[in-house]
């Protein structure tokens, strides 16, 4: 069966720090699918990224990175110089090819303060 | 026009009352999703539709009945509810179900069971 696990569920930093959100997953698929979502405090989920299990580059998008790592089953999400707006709830979610179901991790409660 | 849209945004209804929640997806999509987010629970998927056909119905008392008439509108028509009900249903919108096809999500319509 498929797992999601996001160990963090609330962080707290100060506007223009560094902050790394950690996903851990488990599947028996040998092809999976990892996103992450954004919830802001408006309650829409918030597509950020889509990680193929066969290509472990990690990538960079503006102030967001992601480092996927298949051998410690991890996907973790870094925001660089974190603002304000960042402040929301961040799901992990895991995808196998074979089915329809996204399976999502809890959540964790991003604040960035001013 | 925003990609999925959700009506009505916010719902208070007793347990005898009868309602219904919309979905409307402007992306095109052939598949429709419905998830259950409740508070301090990981989202849950409760019905997915593609090509206007139920293709997973994840044990979800019948209370809860969903409808799909097209591939771009999603209904969920509620009745009876008990108060553990109360939560954000949100709708969700892919090309495709399986693979890799990433889920767009409406604004979500949160409910309150009293």
């Amino acid at each position: 069966a498929q797992k999601v696990t996001q160990a963090q569920t609330e962080i707290s930093v100060v506007e223009k720090e560094d902050v790394t959100l950690d996903c851990v997953y488990e599947t028996r698929d040998t092809t999976y699918y990892l996103f992450w979502y954004k919830q802001p405090p408006s309650g829409e989920l918030v597509f950020l990224i889509r990680r193929n299990s066969f290509d472990e580059q990690n990538e960079i998008s503006g102030r967001y990175s992601w480092n996927f790592q298949k051998s410690t089953s991890s996907f973790n999400f870094t925001i660089t110089a974190s603002q304000v707006v960042d402040s929301a709830v961040y799901f992990c979610a895991l995808k196998e090819t074979s089915g329809s179901r996204l399976t999502f991790g809890e959540g964790t409660q991003l604040t960035v303060n001013p | 026009e925003t990609g999925v849209t959700q009506t009505p945004r916010h719902l208070v209804m007793g347990m005898t009352n009868k309602k219904s929640l919309k979905c409307e997806q402007h992306l095109g999509h052939n598949a429709m999703y419905w998830y259950k987010q409740s508070a301090k629970k990981p989202l849950e998927l409760m019905f997915v539709y593609s090509l206007e056909e139920r293709v997973e119905n994840n044990s979800v008392p019948s209370r809860f009945s969903p409808e799909c008439p097209n591939s771009s509108h999603l209904f969920l028509h509620l009745h009876t509810l008990q108060p553990e009900d109360s939560a954000l249903y949100l709708c969700a919108s892919s090309q495709g179900v399986r693979g890799s096809k990433t889920q767009y999500f409406g604004p979500g319509t949160r409910l309150l069971v009293l």
